[in-house]
């Protein structure tokens, strides 16, 4: 089924560890999201890739990095994982183009629980 | 930056009754997008509803609507005839207009609203 990919779907690390998250959309979209959610927070967005080749940050991009490793592949990665990092993430894309990305919305991906203990 | 508020952290109808959502936002632009999202228990978002700034015109979709107040910025959901289904966190979320120097199509979402609908 088309759609946007995440792995793993759950996750416990300890304090220190590091790790990558995946996220993979076969749509032909442009632009991927990284978001985290956290209760009485809503939906933050961490990092984005407008395009192929380009990433930039969000409202919380502390602690993270990513990779736009193709059109289709967009990685979160924690390389020291902290408790306050504990949350479930989002990935999310659009073809891009506000009237596009309007019509039809984001197409997110199921999330990945992550706990840091 | 724009900013989506919404004050209403948990709410609940009884089934087959009418219930509204309220949101807020704070912006500087004047063309831009809005939407309702739902996530249920499965943690899946799904798009709701959407709303052009510049069209006048309340969007509806079936049981959903919004009441678009331009100039208080405001974008109020009304759902309709209440079902069990509906049971869900209600994010309200907004998006600048390509025209407005974005070209990043960036969702600013608010807190969310849960929503428990009764039998």
């Amino acid at each position: 089924n088309a759609g946007v990919t995440q792995t793993p779907k759950f996750q416990v690390l300890k304090t220190g560890q590091s790790m990558t998250l995946q996220c993979a959309q076969d749509m032909n979209h442009n632009s991927m999201y990284w978001y985290r959610q956290d209760p009485g927070m809503g939906l933050r967005l961490i990092y984005y890739s407008a395009s192929e080749g380009t990433t930039d940050k969000g409202e919380v991009p502390n602690g993270y990095n990513v990779s736009r490793l193709n059109k289709r592949e967009f990685s979160l990665r924690l390389e020291s994982a902290a408790p306050s990092q504990t949350s479930v993430y989002f990935c999310a894309s659009t073809r891009g183009g506000g009237l596009i990305t309007f019509n039809y919305g984001y197409t997110f991906g199921s999330g990945t629980r992550l706990t840091v203990v | 930056a724009q900013t989506v508020t919404q004050s209403q952290p948990e709410m609940s109808v009884q089934e087959a009754e009418t219930v509204t959502l309220s949101c807020t936002y704070d912006t500087s632009e004047n063309n831009y997008y809005l939407f309702w999202y739902k996530q249920p228990p499965s943690r899946q978002m799904i798009l709701v509803i959407r709303q052009e700034a510049y069209k006048q015109q309340n969007a509806t979709e079936n049981r959903f609507s919004v009441n678009f107040q331009k100039a208080a910025k405001s974008f109020s959901l009304k759902i309709s005839d209440s079902q069990l289904g509906d049971t869900a966190m209600y994010f309200c979320a907004f998006m600048k207009h390509e025209g407005s120097g974005g070209s990043n199509y960036k969702l600013t979402f608010g807190k969310g609203t849960l929503l428990t609908v009764n039998p």
